[in-house]
């Protein structure tokens, strides 16, 4: 079980917007306010889309946008687009130079 | 360009060694701190091991592999190492290397793939 709890899947249509939540259990999430997410296609090697918890890194597209509240945080994707299936990962600094990363989820545009 | 190449992966049998290489381009290595990232086939992402600048000389390791894992890096050879050894089943999994961007993982190379079996 990951100290960082993802939902297994989540769904929406093109257009639409979602929204997957990190939820800390045994690492506190606003501990440190160091929260990343990554996106992976498959068999393509994980791509940061998310850094400390809201800002987009240079080429990321601003329908992708994250917050926390309280120990939890959210990737909100905007705008859904058929390239954004993937899977999802949140990932936290858990101090002294660790990370945790939750179990990933499966998004899938219907 | 920047890019990470990982190489050095393969099949081992448990309790065996292997050494991982990453070969970094297109930015200045020796100015970023390293991490080694490992996924199971077909399971989620895992840290495993993080290396500070030379000047600052610091390994960090997740539970699971420490004291049977080293990371090393060597500047002039703008390259980034994992000693796997004690390897057990599930240490099966594509071990990714990626620069560290403050608090995240900014650049990854493309993995090499570590299987551990009889």
């Amino acid at each position: 079980q990951s100290a960082l709890t993802q939902p297994r899947s989540v769904s929406g249509s093109p257009g639409q917007s979602v929204t997957i939540s990190c939820t800390g259990t045994s690492v506190g999430v606003d501990n440190y306010n160091r929260v990343s997410w990554y996106q992976q296609h498959p068999g393509k090697a994980p791509k940061l889309m998310i850094y400390d918890v809201s800002k987009r890194p240079s080429g990321v597209p601003d329908r992708f946008s994250g917050s926390t509240s309280g120990n939890t945080a959210s990737l909100t994707i905007s705008g859904l687009q058929a390239e954004d299936e993937a899977d999802y990962y949140c990932c936290s600094y858990a101090g002294t130079h660790t990370w945790v990363f939750g179990g990933g989820t499966q998004l899938t545009v219907l | 360009e920047v890019q990470l190449v990982e190489s050095g992966g393969g099949l081992v049998q448990p309790g065996g060694s292997l050494r991982l290489s990453c070969a970094a381009s297109g930015f200045t290595f020796t100015t970023y701190p390293m991490n080694w990232v490992r996924q199971a086939p077909g399971k989620g992402l895992e840290w495993v091991s993080n290396i500070r600048t030379s000047s600052e000389n610091m390994e960090y390791y997740a539970d699971s592999v420490k004291g049977r894992f080293t990371i090393s890096r060597d500047d002039a050879k703008n390259s980034l190492y994992l000693q796997l050894s004690g390897l057990r089943a599930e240490d099966t999994a594509i071990y990714y290397c990626a620069t560290d961007y403050g608090y995240a993982f900014d650049i990854w190379g493309q993995g090499t793939m570590v299987t551990v079996s009889s």
